[in-house]
């Protein structure tokens, strides 16, 4: 099993450009998460999806936030136009969904706005 | 408002010692509780978990008490080794916020003295 995998592990882009986070789940995971990293708020819960459906993005911080999972084995962030603000680590993470199945997260994309 | 509270940002303790990591929640539907521990450049791996119907579970090295009344948790590790430096996440989920809908505390780094 390979776990979860993002891509890019870093990401330098400049204010205004268009970046996007990819994921991966565990296959047979239903549930996927994206979270964010900062040293000011630890890990925030931005959106998750149950069966590719996303079912809470309330924590999905602006407009410029977007996420989609088109699919069972994929999803992405999309963050569109990029804030030095957005500077954070981002997580991703797939669970089967119940009540006795913990968080798999991948490593982590670094993302550095300038 | 963070409803998962970990007060001390950091913790030293000597090798072989007990490390008491504290974690306090403030949501009353928050039934399930779990513990993350993360490495540097890594994701955070699932260490522990402890329903609100227990207020003890163990395993091997690792002890998460639970005192619903206080709203308070705790993971006891004995002995404390070397490796066992990282951070450590509380995280809390209930049945009526949705088990999938998991809040994470911001972290204790947790130093293990040699």
């Amino acid at each position: 099993d390979a776990g979860v995998i993002q891509s890019p592990r870093h990401e330098v882009t400049e204010m205004g450009q268009e970046v996007t986070l990819r994921c991966k789940p565990i296959s047979g995971h239903n549930s996927l998460f994206w979270y964010r990293q900062t040293m000011m708020r630890g890990l925030e819960l931005l959106i998750y999806f149950n069966n590719n459906v996303p079912i809470d993005d309330s924590g999905m911080p602006e407009d410029r936030f977007s996420a989609k999972m088109p699919n069972a084995s994929f999803s992405t962030l999309k963050i569109q136009p990029s804030e030095p603000r957005d500077s954070a680590v981002y997580f991703c993470a797939s669970s089967l969904g119940a009540i006795n199945s913990p968080l798999h997260f991948g490593n982590g994309t670094r993302l550095t706005v300038t | 408002d963070q409803q998962v509270k970990q007060n001390s940002p950091s913790l030293s303790v000597q090798e072989g010692r007990i490390s008491i990591l504290n974690c306090d929640y403030t949501n009353s539907m928050f039934d399930y509780f779990l513990w993350y521990k993360k490495y540097p450049a890594e994701g955070p791996t699932f260490l522990i978990s402890i329903s609100s119907i227990k207020d003890k579970n163990e395993d091997g090295r690792f002890t998460v008490f639970l005192n619903k009344s206080a709203k308070h948790l705790s993971l006891h590790i004995v002995p404390s080794q070397p490796g066992d430096s990282a951070v450590y996440f509380c995280a809390a989920s209930g049945r009526r916020t949705s088990y999938d809908k998991v809040i994470f505390g911001p972290g204790t780094s947790l130093s293990v003295i040699p």
